[in-house]
């Protein structure tokens, strides 16, 4: 099925780890957006992403590294992650038809 | 600072009445507004939006008023039903009245509908 998917669902690990979180969408949207969600705070942009190779910073980058080789795919990596990254992670995608942003399932990170 | 900002952390409503959830923007930049609704373990479901060029948008139950003179737009439901007990967040964004840009949220409202 057409969608927006994220992996893993849930994750664990320990400060000083990287990890990556991915983000794959069959729509062929060309934007692609990574949101974390804290108590509080609602949802704030980390990073976007409006084509291939083009990305750039939102509201929270510090710590967070993005990449876009394909259109479909949009991972968000932690390079040393922290306490303070614990969150519930969200990609979304959309494109200039003037559609609103489709959200994925997210992905619960602990980091202990 | 927060640019939206949604100062009712929950609400609770009988069902067939009214909810009535209620969002403020600073930013005189924001030109699109949406409400999205997220139920726990799934991502945000797009709701209903509005342009600043209106200041009402229907869809069904659903209708948001926008008051740009005061930064404030609402989201009425009505009537509600059992099913729309949900987080309600309410976005902005200033990307020339499109709505794929980049978006700011709320901190959202906890919507609960009895029965």
């Amino acid at each position: 099925d057409a969608g927006i998917t994220q992996s893993p669902r849930y994750k664990i690990t320990e400060t000083g780890r990287q990890v990556t979180l991915m983000c794959h969408q069959t729509w062929s949207h060309s934007y692609m957006f990574w949101y974390r969600q804290d108590l509080g705070h609602g949802l704030r942009l980390i990073y976007y992403s409006a084509a291939a190779d083009i990305t750039d910073k939102g509201e929270v980058p510090d710590g967070y590294v993005v990449s876009r080789s394909k259109t479909e795919n949009f991972p968000l990596t932690l390079e040393s992650a922290t306490r303070s990254q614990t969150s519930v992670y969200f990609c979304a995608s959309s494109d200039p038809s003037n559609q609103p942003q489709h959200f994925g399932d997210g992905t619960r990170l602990s980091i202990l | 600072d927060q640019q939206v900002k949604q100062n009712s952390p929950s609400l609770s409503v009988q069902e067939g009445r009214i909810s009535i959830l209620n969002c403020d923007y600073t930013n005189s930049m924001f030109d699109y507004f949406l409400w999205y609704k997220k139920y726990p373990a799934e991502g945000p479901t797009f709701l209903i939006s509005i342009s600043s060029i209106k200041d009402k948008n229907e869809d069904g139950r659903f209708t948001v008023f926008l008051n740009k003179s005061a930064k404030h737009l609402s989201l009425h439901i009505v009537p509600s039903q059992p099913g729309d007990s949900a987080v309600y967040f309410c976005a902005a964004s200033d990307a020339g009245g499109t709505s794929y840009g980049k978006l700011t949220f709320g901190q959202g409202t906890i919507l609960t509908v009895h029965p």
